[in-house]
């Protein structure tokens, strides 16, 4: 299938642990991105990527950090998880470049991240 | 600064009904803005992408529209279903990097039978 990917679907975990959380796409697209969704269900860019190129970097705590292997490929490594980190974190990619005048973006099915 | 207000915050109707989901944005330059539907325990799906020069765009039942002069948009569902009970989230962006873009809230539409 033709997909964003993520692993695992559920993250169970105590505070001052380190959690990864894998993101892979087979759509052949160039720039993936990480997004989180609080409580509230508010959706909010942390990270974008284009070409294994960090491009977008919010407000995000250095705990956070991004790793693409490749352009298929967004990873997602989090240090001394805080009780505040509990969230649905999505994976989402799309195809950049000149001449569009959009580009669409397809997401992964999102990963429900808890910490105790 | 750039801003996406939906409104409202939540509907409940019944199944057969129609709605109209609204969404006001302030984002400038302005490129295209998209509808999302996200299923409970999901990850958003596009709907609808309207570029400057589009005002209207369907999907089946759901029928965007866009106001590029008042910066608004709504998105229209004719004929509700149960499974369009879900949350819907209105997106602008300000260049053809879909990261650069601004999100609404959402509307927590419920279709009662």
């Amino acid at each position: 299938d033709t997909a964003v990917s993520q692993t695992p679907k559920y993250l169970v975990t105590q505070m001052g642990n380190d959690k990864s959380i894998k993101c892979e796409q087979n759509l052949g697209h160039d720039t993936m991105y990480w997004y989180k969704q609080d409580s509230k269900k508010f959706l909010k860019i942390m990270f974008s990527y284009n070409n294994k190129e960090l491009i977008i970097n919010e407000t995000v705590p250095n705990r956070f950090s991004p790793k693409s292997p490749d352009k298929a490929h967004l990873n997602l490594h989090i240090n001394s998880l805080e009780l505040g980190d509990s969230a649905v974190y999505f994976c989402a990619s799309s195809l950049a470049g000149s001449g569009r005048s959009y580009n669409e973006q397809f997401f992964g099915p999102g990963t429900r991240l808890t910490v105790l | 600064k750039n801003q996406v207000e939906q409104s409202p915050q939540s509907l409940i109707i019944l199944e057969g009904k129609n709605c109209t989901l609204q969404c006001n944005y302030t984002v400038s330059p302005f490129s295209n803005l998209r509808w999302y539907k996200q299923d409970t325990g999901r990850g958003p799906v596009s709907l609808t992408i309207m570029t400057f020069s589009e005002n209207t765009k369907s999907n089946g039942r759901y029928t965007a529209t866009l106001d590029a002069d008042t910066k608004q948009s709504s998105l229209h569902i004719t004929a509700s279903q149960l499974s369009d009970s879900a949350s819907y989230i209105c997106v602008v962006s300000g260049d053809t990097n879909a990261g650069k873009s601004t999100f609404g809230d959402g509307t927590t539409l419920t279709v009662k039978p």
